[in-house]
């Protein structure tokens, strides 16, 4: 079975800190992406990436950046954590390809204190 | 971009009977909508999915009709069972199917009544 490890459940942080989420996948995908699920906002896409060192925008980049260094593994960053980043973190991945099959992690949630 | 309105936000089923959550997008170039359940602690899973050229498709239980005319889709379960109890998601594609041009729907919860 493919699977997407996300490195925590749950993360509690301070306003200003600096917050790194990780995601390993184990199929050998190209893509990968960071979504952020909030209630009545649906899925909301804020970084991909195609291959290792390359990242793309996707809808709500701001306020966050990631990294890419290995295939397998994805990273999401938040320079400096605010209250309204407080939510439900999903990492995702997929073959390179169209109708591409999305692999969702288990998600982080995570609260700006 | 592509916007995606799905309803309800809530369905309430008794075991048993039927649901359909229906979706409709604005974007006549998309060309792939898949459904995701999302089960309590656990991230979003594809269920089935569907494209432009097919307007039906079944899986057991489950099936998705699509109208593009209207521009809606919709997503069937019958027979429904307590563990069909989850959030779905639809999701429409407008960038040749691949997953980063998807966009999704708000979710519905569907809760199934013993």
């Amino acid at each position: 079975d493919v699977k997407v490890t996300q490195s925590s459940r749950y993360l509690v942080k301070r306003t200003g800190e600096k917050v790194f989420l990780e995601c390993v996948q184990d199929m050998d995908h190209e893509n990968m992406f960071w979504y952020r699920q909030d209630p009545g906002l649906g899925l909301r896409l804020i970084y991909f990436s195609y291959d290792v060192k390359m990242k793309e925008k996707g809808d709500i980049p701001e306020g966050y950046s990631v990294s890419r260094e290995k295939k397998e593994r994805f990273s999401l960053i938040l320079e400096s954590a605010s209250t309204n980043q407080t939510s439900m973190y999903l990492c995702a991945s997929s073959f390179l390809g169209t109708d591409e099959k999305l692999f969702f992690g288990s998600g982080t949630q995570l609260s700006v204190l | 971009g592509e916007n995606v309105e799905q309803h309800p936000s809530t369905l309430s089923v008794q075991e048993g009977d039927s649901a359909v959550i229906k979706c409709t997008y604005s974007d006549s170039a998309s060309n792939y909508f898949p459904w995701y359940k999302q089960e309590l602690g656990k991230g979003p899973q594809l269920i089935i999915d569907i494209r432009s050229n097919v307007g039906e498709k079944k899986d057991q239980r489950i099936a998705v009709t699509l109208n593009k005319t209207a521009k809606h889709f919709s997503l069937h379960i019958t027979e429904t069972q307590p563990e069909d109890s989850a959030v779905y998601f639809c999701a429409a594609s407008d960038s040749g199917g691949g997953a980063d041009g998807l966009t999704f729907g708000k979710g519905t919860h569907l809760i199934i009544q013993p």
